[in-house]
This record gives structure tokens, C-alpha cells and sequence, in this order.
């Protein structure tokens, strides 16, 4: 049961543009989020999180929006940079449970 | 580097035999946590470690798995009598806080 998921395998934006991948939970318990980066042959990164008492963080390029009533939140990169292709993915946690659930990931490829 | 390290990188066995993973988390973190993600997939689950006590365990954790994090330092993940389907990137994670994972690099297992 994938309780999270990334429902776009890969995405290709322009250099500057806004970049926009999305994912979708189905377990309401979850109440917090977080979207990690991963370059080939490394670890995932952690980016950024948000907690289910908000609808939007902000750090710096990077804001995650979330929205409880439809169990889907996105990242948003603006403007998007060549540095930032990589597989990004998001991931689910719930207090009182110490493993994160992981989305199968969204490739992002920025073009010059 | 005050990182996630984990020795060795990469793994090439035969199957039937057994490996030890190594993990180093950051060094503040007492939290620990093993990950497996196979091709297209995210990060999987498989145990968790508050200092030196196992608290949790994935059923994706079978008998041939073992998990070790003895004095809440480093921690080993053992493979035994290794099957093809074991190959995989095995991912450790730690933190101080249960949400916010810091990853490792990983290590590739190719059982052959």
C-alpha cells in the first residue's frame, strides 16, 4: 500500500523557470512532511519540511504548500537553477512514529 | 566531515554468503535508522535505534536481518545467507529529533 506517492515519474523545466512536483498522501494520520534531494551516488538531502499546523514554509528558492483537505502538498523551485537537477522526494511522518514514508521520487531536470 | 558515513560503498557477494554493513551517524544524533531503496523506489523502512536500544522493526526485516548499535555509537546491519533480491542501496539516517533525517551515502549491495 503506497500510502505516499509521486504520480510523475520526471519533470523538465527551463533554467529560471518555476519548477512544481507534487505529491499525494492517503494516511490522514500524518502530520508532517518533508522533501528530500538526491544526486546520483549520494544520500538523500534533506530540503525542506512543513508541519500539518501550516499551509506553507519558505526557505530561500524552496516553499513546500500543503493542503490537508485534499492530502497533497508540492515544492515549488523559482527560479529554478541547473544545480537543482536531481530526484526529489517527499516523505510523511506521523508523532509518535519514528520512521519517515517515502514517495517513489520525481526526477527534475532543468534546462538551460 | 561531520556527516553520515557508511563503509563500505559498494558490495559485490555471492549468494548464500553474508555481509556487515557499517554506519557512523553524527556524532550529537542518538537517533539511527536503516533504510533499503531499490531501483525506482524511495527509501524503505527497516529499523530504528534510540541510542543503543532497537525500538522498532520493519516486517520488510527478516530473520537472515540483523541490527546492531551497541554503546549507541555506530551501528552494523548484517545480511545472512544473502538472496538475489537483497541487492539493493542500503541507506542509514540519524537525528536528534524524530522528523529531520540526515542521511548517509549508502551502500550498494549486488548480490550475484
Amino acid at each position: 500500500d503506497q500510502q505516499v506517492k509521486q504520480n510523475s515519474p520526471s519533470l523538465s523545466v527551463q533554467e529560471g523557470r518555476i519548477s512544481i512536483l507534487n505529491c499525494d498522501y492517503t494516511n490522514s494520520m500524518f502530520d508532517y512532511f518533508l522533501w528530500y534531494k538526491k544526486y546520483p551516488a549520494e544520500g538523500p538531502t534533506f530540503l525542506i519540511s512543513i508541519s500539518s499546523i501550516k499551509d506553507k514554509n519558505e526557505d530561500g528558492r524552496f516553499t513546500v504548500f500543503l493542503n490537508k483537505s485534499a492530502k497533497h502538498l508540492s515544492l515549488h523551485i523559482v527560479p529554478s537553477q541547473p544545480g537543482d537537477s536531481a530526484v526529489y522526494f517527499c516523505a510523511a511522518s506521523f508523532q509518535g512514529a519514528q520512521k519517515l514514508v517515502f514517495g517513489q521520487g520525481t526526477r527534475l531536470t532543468i534546462n538551460p | 566531515d561531520t556527516g553520515v558515513s557508511q563503509d563500505p560503498r559498494h558490495k559485490i557477494t555471492k549468494r548464500g554468503q553474508n555481509v556487515t554493513f557499517r554506519c557512523d551517524p553524527i556524532s550529537e544524533h542518538n537517533r539511527l535508522y536503516w533504510y533499503r531503496q531499490t531501483l525506482g523506489q524511495g527509501p524503505e523502512f527497516l529499523t530504528y535505534f534510540q541510542n543503543e536500544a532497537q525500538l522498532e522493526k520493519s516486517r520488510l526485516l527478516s530473520d537472515r536481518f540483523s541490527a546492531e548499535r551497541p554503546k549507541g555509537s555506530f551501528s552494523t546491519l548484517e545480511i545472512q545467507r544473502t538472496e538475489q533480491g537483497d541487492s539493493a542501496m542500503y541507506l542509514c539516517a540519524s537525528s536528534r529529533e524524530p522528523d529531520e533525517q540526515y542521511f548517509g551515502p549508502g551502500t550498494r549491495l549486488t548480490v550475484t
